[in-house]
């Protein structure tokens, strides 16, 4: 099946840095998703990506869609202590209706 | 703006019992999906559903699982006899087109937190 591997695991940052995540997968994706959850609660969508090489940015955050189609990555800038909680990237292909999600990456934000 | 809903928020039973989850996608999507998710662990596919039959289910949705749109609002899932592994957060989705088409994304519900004892 699928496998996608999301690095690093967790980041204990400073408030104001910026930080980058990223996604691998063994095979091809036609979606990429990036998510943010919240202890408890249901995740929420940051950013969809539906190109090969597609950039999208959604304010502080900014997310690529690799040119293989088998990668991704996010940024967040000039991080805030809202930012705390576990970022989960997420891929599905055209030839099947589901979804796969990463490990997830925890996020620490000091003030 | 429009939400995915889930009922109930949290939900324990004793093994062996069956157990309905209940959610109601955003209004005008026709893609729904279940998902779950161990504690602490990531999110796990389980079931995609559209035009009232099953898309794509994943190996964790055996025949103790099933899921039903008894109405034009509500999709359900069902554990029919519940195990100790059955414990996690399970999560309700939907979207307007199909995964891996342009749109604006799948977006999930609260959750219900299943506890089996």
């Amino acid at each position: 099946g699928q496998q996608l591997n999301q690095s690093p695991q967790s980041m204990f940052i400073q408030e104001g840095e910026d930080v980058s995540m990223n996604c691998t997968s063994s095979s091809i994706f036609n979606t990429w998703l990036w998510y943010k959850q919240d202890p408890g609660e249901g995740p929420v969508l940051l950013i969809a990506l539906y190109k090969a090489g597609e950039l999208t940015s959604n304010g502080r955050l900014t997310a690529q869609f690799g040119i293989t189609r088998k990668d991704s990555f996010l940024n967040i800038s000039a991080s805030i202590p809202s930012d705390v909680g576990i970022y989960f990237c997420a891929g599905s292909s055209y030839n099947n209706n589901d979804m796969r999600f990463g490990a997830g990456t925890r996020l620490t934000v000091k003030p | 703006e429009p939400e995915v809903t889930q009922t109930p928020s949290h939900q324990v039973t004793q093994m062996g019992q069956e157990v309905i989850l209940r959610c109601v996608p955003i209004s005008n999507h026709l893609y729904f999906y279940w998902y779950r998710q161990i504690l602490g662990q990531k999110v796990e596919f389980l079931v995609s559903f559209y035009n009232n039959e099953i898309s794509e289910k994943s190996e964790i949705f055996d025949d103790q699982f099933s899921v039903e749109r008894p109405d034009g609002s509500n999709f359900t899932l069902k554990i029919r006899s519940t195990k100790l592994e059955d414990s996690a957060m399970y999560f309700c989705a939907s979207t307007i087109l199909a995964l891996g088409l342009s749109g604006p994304g799948q977006f999930f519900g609260p959750g219900t937190r299943l506890t089996v004892l």
